[in-house]
């Protein structure tokens, strides 16, 4: 069984275009997370949720729209699909954070490919 | 969050020890020390983590020097399995878990 899906795998689209990219994990964690990897590999955090709560939002285009319907989902929509956006994003969840550590569990990830 | 500073690369060979050293010279006191790990075309995975005692698991043991300023990923019989991009990264105590991956180590393991 697979802990952390997302779908699609690989997503190629044009400027302009409205896309999402859905996820989904099965490990009863209340935390999800959407990170983002560049072409230099560079993985940065973009937005966490926990029980359907926004607790991390970083510094992230108005573009960029994280919904979750419930526990186990966290999808991520992207408005208006720039160049710039062309990037792997990972899907994430982990237990509560709060005093101590939780390890998150990540997805096999989203290749998104804007032309 | 502390910053963490690894070298860009290593490699060893297969079935040796590989001892990976991660710097955090800014650590608070409520620091955690995370490591994970990137194997090529795939999410990262956790490896370990710990707070001032060092830790052992089934993939790995952490060795965190007693000042907490630096610490060490060991792993103890290298596999080919275990070529990937590793990421030490420090979180605070409480509050939400923002992982901060810096560029990490590429391991390479040699046959």
């Amino acid at each position: 069984d697979t802990a952390v899906s997302q779908t699609p795998k690989y997503l190629v689209t044009q400027m302009g275009n409205d896309k999402s990219i859905k996820c989904e994990q099965n490990l009863g964690h209340d935390t999800m997370y959407w990170y983002k990897q560049d072409s230099k590999k560079f993985l940065k955090i973009m937005f966490s949720y926990n029980n359907k709560e926004l607790i991390i939002n970083e510094t992230v285009p108005n573009r960029f729209s994280p919904k979750s319907p419930d526990k186990a989902h966290l999808n991520l929509h992207i408005n208006s699909l720039e160049l710039g956006d062309s990037a792997v994003y990972f899907c994430a969840s982990s237990h509560r954070p709060g005093t101590g550590a939780y390890e998150q569990y990540f997805g096999p990830g989203t290749r998104l490919t804007v032309t | 969050d502390a910053k963490t500073t690894q070298p860009n690369s290593m490699e060893s060979n297969e079935e040796e020890p590989v001892h990976l050293p991660c710097n955090h010279s800014t650590i608070s006191g409520t620091d955690y020390i995370h490591w994970y790990r990137q194997l090529p075309s795939q999410g990262p995975e956790y490896v370990i983590h710990g707070l001032t005692s060092n830790v052992n698991n089934r993939m790995a043991s952490l060795a965190i020097a007693e000042d907490r300023k630096s610490s060490t990923l060991i792993l103890h019989r290298a596999t080919l399995r275990d070529a990937a991009v590793y990421y030490c990264i420090t979180s605070k105590l409480q509050g939400a878990q923002k992982l901060v991956f810096g560029q990490g180590t590429r391991l390479t393991i040699n046959p």
